[in-house]
């Protein structure tokens, strides 16, 4: 049974479209999380929620909105891809704050 | 905010030799010291953290070190195995934070 679980794994689309990414936890955390990695494998925190409530919200461009309809989910919705869009984005969920993080297998996505 | 280094970015060694892979950190305030390893096509998970209320920890091949004078810890992996190679991430998050920062990584190959 998969504690987090992200949807599509694969995503390729052009340039300009607008597409989504959808996250589940089954583990009863209050706290989840999206993260971009790049080429070079760098991790960077785009935004948290706990609780429903956005906690955490990155210096990212504004054609990204995360969406938490309840505290088991958290999606991700991109506007107007561009070619630099192009990354691993990764789902994570916690038990509060300090403890272990548990990574989805994340979402490549490719804009063309 | 906080900003964690690692080094070095790439380590080989053969089968059997220990592996020792060091970060810092910038915030004094930060008390929580995760590792995490990501294998390829897969998502970050823990192997191992550390809090600033202690200065070493130990899991079978793997231990942590942390010295809070000099803002530094380390992963120690002993007995090296093939199966060890991967990318391994330092991390440090404040006291009541719920953001992780990320150090660059580090491919850890082990040669059979």
């Amino acid at each position: 049974d998969t504690a987090v679980s992200q949807t599509p794994k694969y995503l390729v689309t052009q340039m300009g479209n607008d597409k989504s990414i959808k996250c589940e936890q089954n583990l009863g955390h209050d706290t989840m999380y999206w993260y971009k990695q790049d080429s070079k494998k760098f991790l960077k925190i785009m935004f948290s929620y706990n609780n429903k409530e956005l906690i955490i919200n990155e210096t990212v461009p504004n054609r990204f909105s995360p969406k938490s309809p309840d505290k088991a989910h958290l999606n991700l919705h991109i506007n107007s891809l561009e070619l630099g869009d192009s990354a691993v984005y990764f789902c994570a969920s916690t038990r509060g704050r300090d403890t272990e993080a548990f990574f989805g297998q994340g979402t490549r996505l490719t804009v063309v | 905010g906080e900003n964690v280094e690692q080094h070095p970015s790439t380590l080989s060694v053969q089968e059997g030799d220990s592996a020792v892979i060091k970060c810092t950190y910038s915030d004094s305030a930060s008390n929580y010291f995760p590792w995490y390893k990501q294998e390829l096509g897969k998502g970050p998970q823990l192997i191992i953290d550390i809090r600033s209320n202690v200065g070493e920890k130990k899991d079978q091949r793997i231990a942590v070190t942390l010295n809070k004078t000099a803002k530094h810890f380390s992963l120690h992996i002993t007995e090296t195995q093939p199966e060890d190679s991967a990318v391994y991430f330092c991390a440090a998050s404040g006291a009541g934070s719920y953001q992780l920062t990320f150090g660059k990584g580090t491919k850890l190959s082990v040669i059979p």
